[in-house]
């Protein structure tokens, strides 16, 4: 079956304790990004990737990093989480198509710092 | 950057009018609009998306048009149920990159 997966799925955790959030995808997809959803504030992007070992920041990057050593795994890590990063974040893939590219969204993985 | 507006934030419709959603970009580079349903507890999926060579496209309920001079494109959806109940988001990517921007979504009830 064709699939994005992400764990942990919920999480809570203290400030300064650095976590991982993994996201893996099963369709061969060149493209990978992370989004944060945040009431009243949409889908907002973190980083992207075009394909292994390219990555680019979206629009809220501080704060997080990533790494794309292989083409389906694109985890999320935070070295020092704060309260303001608690979150429900998603994964999603892509193939990359030129003027389309249906993105493909993991089940989310709510974070909370405390 | 880009930046994508969407309107109104909720809406609410009786079952079985139409409803419909816009939202407004702003770099013109933007050549793909996709629209993304979510129900509650779930992820973002894909309903309908249009490229930016095409005006208008249908697929049975659910219609996006573009004006590209205008910069905006919206959601229509008729003949509404209440399983079309969600938030939906539209979205602009620009072209050649993929840095793809959401709107803040719009929450449709739709009252049986």
């Amino acid at each position: 079956e064709a699939q994005v997966t992400q764990n942990p799925r919920y999480l809570i955790t203290v400030t300064g304790k650095k976590l991982t959030v993994t996201c893996s995808q099963n369709m061969n997809h060149e493209y990978m990004s992370w989004y944060r959803q945040d009431p009243g504030l949409g889908l907002r992007q973190i980083y992207y990737s075009m394909n292994v070992e390219v990555t680019d920041k979206g629009d809220v990057p501080e704060g997080y990093k990533v790494s794309r050593k292989e083409k389906r795994n694109f985890p999320l890590i935070l070295e020092s989480p704060s309260p303001n990063q608690t979150s429900l974040y998603f994964c999603a893939s892509s193939l990359y198509r030129e003027g389309s590219g249906e993105l493909f969204f993991g089940e989310g993985s709510r974070l909370t710092v405390l | 950057g880009e930046n994508v507006e969407q309107h109104p934030s909720t809406l609410s419709v009786q079952e079985g009018d139409s409803a419909v959603i816009k939202c407004t970009y702003s770099d013109s580079a933007s050549n793909y609009f996709p629209w993304y349903k979510q129900e509650l507890g779930k992820r973002p999926q894909l309903i309908i998306d249009i490229r930016s060579n095409v005006g208008e496209k249908k697929d049975q309920r659910i219609a996006v048009t573009l004006n590209k001079t205008a910069k905006h494109f919206s959601l229509h959806i008729t003949e509404t149920q209440p399983e079309d109940s969600a938030v939906y988001f539209c979205a602009a990517r620009l072209g050649g990159y993929q840095k793809v921007t959401f709107g803040t979504g719009t929450k449709l009830q739709v009252i049986p």
